[in-house]
């Protein structure tokens, strides 16, 4: 069975600044995809960012990019200039290839950003 | 993104009464849904995997007859909560993948409180 695992149960950033939220994962299988949701305290759960296993190059979007190291099985998340509102839970998730499966999520990561 | 509705958004119900909760996938057709459950501080758990058409499949020790499940149509998952007690307040939250798609759409969520 596939596990995920994010060891930080809390982080904190100055505004502006950079962080890095880790991820590690295991899995058998050499085709996935690999996900970190952002949720607010509204609680609705939306996607940050998303990296296919088989893509060697790492996944970015704006502010957000991802460290991926498929044979290491980790997949940390880097927000750049650091927002106010990037203040959220941050789970990462992995879901199987090829299917309409579902997500396994990791306990998640607190983010507290200082103004 | 594609649209995913739940209703209600919180429900508050005495012990012992049953709660329905709609999952509705506003602008796509949805043959499979997810729903999850989120405790106070803790990471998303999947309950069941709704299919349309047929049976739901209910994760290790969900107890299917508690807990059932009606996929009515391709936009449409009910979760009924069947005679409720205090340990079934949550955090429920559903998902649908879009067909041949990555990603999947999470409702807003749903608070139960079972006085």
């Amino acid at each position: 069975a596939q596990t995920v695992t994010q060891s930080q149960p809390e982080m904190s950033v100055q505004e502006a600044e950079t962080v890095t939220l880790s991820c590690t994962y295991d899995t058998s299988e050499s085709d996935y995809y690999l996900f970190w949701y952002k949720q607010p305290p509204s609680r609705q759960m939306i996607l940050v960012i998303r990296q296919e296993a088989y893509k060697q190059q790492n996944a970015t979007e704006n502010r957000f990019s991802v460290n991926f190291q498929k044979a290491a099985k980790s997949f940390s998340l880097k927000i750049s200039d650091s927002q106010l509102g990037d203040a959220a839970m941050y789970f990462c998730a992995y879901r199987r290839w090829g299917s309409q499966g579902n997500l396994i999520f990791g306990k998640g990561t607190k983010l507290s950003v200082k103004p | 993104g594609a649209v995913v509705s739940q209703h209600p958004s919180w429900v508050i119900c005495k012990s012992g009464t049953s709660v329905k909760i709609e999952c509705r996938s506003l602008d796509f057709q949805a043959t499979t849904m997810f729903w999850y459950r989120q405790f106070p501080k803790q990471s998303l758990m999947l309950m069941a995997t709704s299919n349309e058409g047929s049976k739901a499949t209910y994760e290790q020790g969900v107890e299917k007859d508690k807990f059932l499940i009606n996929h009515a149509s391709l936009t449409l998952s009910t979760l009924t909560v069947t005679s409720a007690h205090p340990e079934d307040s949550s955090f429920y939250i559903c998902s649908a993948p879009t067909s041949g798609g990555y990603e999947q759409f999470f409702g807003p969520g749903t608070r139960l409180t079972v006085l």
